[in-house]
């Protein structure tokens, strides 16, 4: 069936390092993918998006780009902040079919960054 | 703008008893989801309506259900509560099938 898999957390970094989360996916159809980010008692808040193989979703620092050949979208920043702690999560929706509308999400993965 | 509302923001309830959380969706949006989180999970759906009607469902029991208002906006219910429904519920709006834009969020707590 449908599924993301997320890379396990958490994810523990100083400021400015580099970050890299990773997502692979398992999709019946032609999947649009999403990165959503949880800041704490929050709700979830779109962070990028790509609809087709080979876009690549920007946004705040952050990229991921659509690749279809290994099912992946994995997030991206040059230099965290402290700003960014928060859980990530890595989704898809499928158009057409059964599934349209419908986000299937990761599990999540815990991003801490430290001053 | 307003974004999405939820309320309440936090409920506590007994095993057995009955739930109605609310939802009003972002202005213009006329597709309303249902997600459940439980702890240190991703969002799991529920159900989402659109024209007052359910339009898909997810794997969820019958105690499950909800309601689109004319206004577009929606109540999830459920019934016989268990401990295993504690969660973070969260509604999402969308106008049709695009991009869904996520409330707060209702803290359920079953004791």
């Amino acid at each position: 069936g449908d599924s993301v898999t997320q890379m396990e957390g958490p994810v523990t970094l100083s400021e400015e390092a580099f970050l890299t989360i990773n997502c692979t996916y398992t999709a019946t159809g032609y999947p649009s993918l999403f990165w959503y980010v949880q800041y704490p008692g929050e709700g979830l808040q779109l962070l990028l998006k790509a609809t087709k193989a080979d876009d690549k979703g920007s946004n705040k620092g952050f990229e991921a780009t659509y690749r279809k050949e290994t099912t992946s979208f994995h997030l991206e920043k040059g230099s965290v902040q402290v700003s960014d702690s928060a859980v990530y999560f890595c989704a898809f929706t499928i158009a057409g079919g059964t599934s349209y509308g419908k986000l299937t999400f990761g599990q999540g993965t815990i991003l801490t960054v430290h001053p | 703008d307003a974004g999405v509302t939820q309320s309440p923001t936090h409920l506590i309830k007994t095993r057995g008893q009955q739930v109605t959380l609310r939802c009003s969706p972002k202005s213009g949006h006329d597709t309303v989801s249902w997600y459940q989180q439980a702890l240190g999970q991703g969002p799991q759906f529920i159900f989402q309506y659109y024209e007052e009607e359910e339009r898909q469902r997810g794997n969820f029991p019958d105690r499950f259900s909800g309601h689109q208002f004319p206004n577009y906006s929606s109540e999830l219910n459920v019934n016989a509560l268990l401990l295993g429904d504690s969660a973070l519920y969260l509604c999402a709006s969308s106008f049709t099938y695009f991009e869904q834009f996520f409330g707060p969020g209702t803290r359920l707590t079953v004791l």
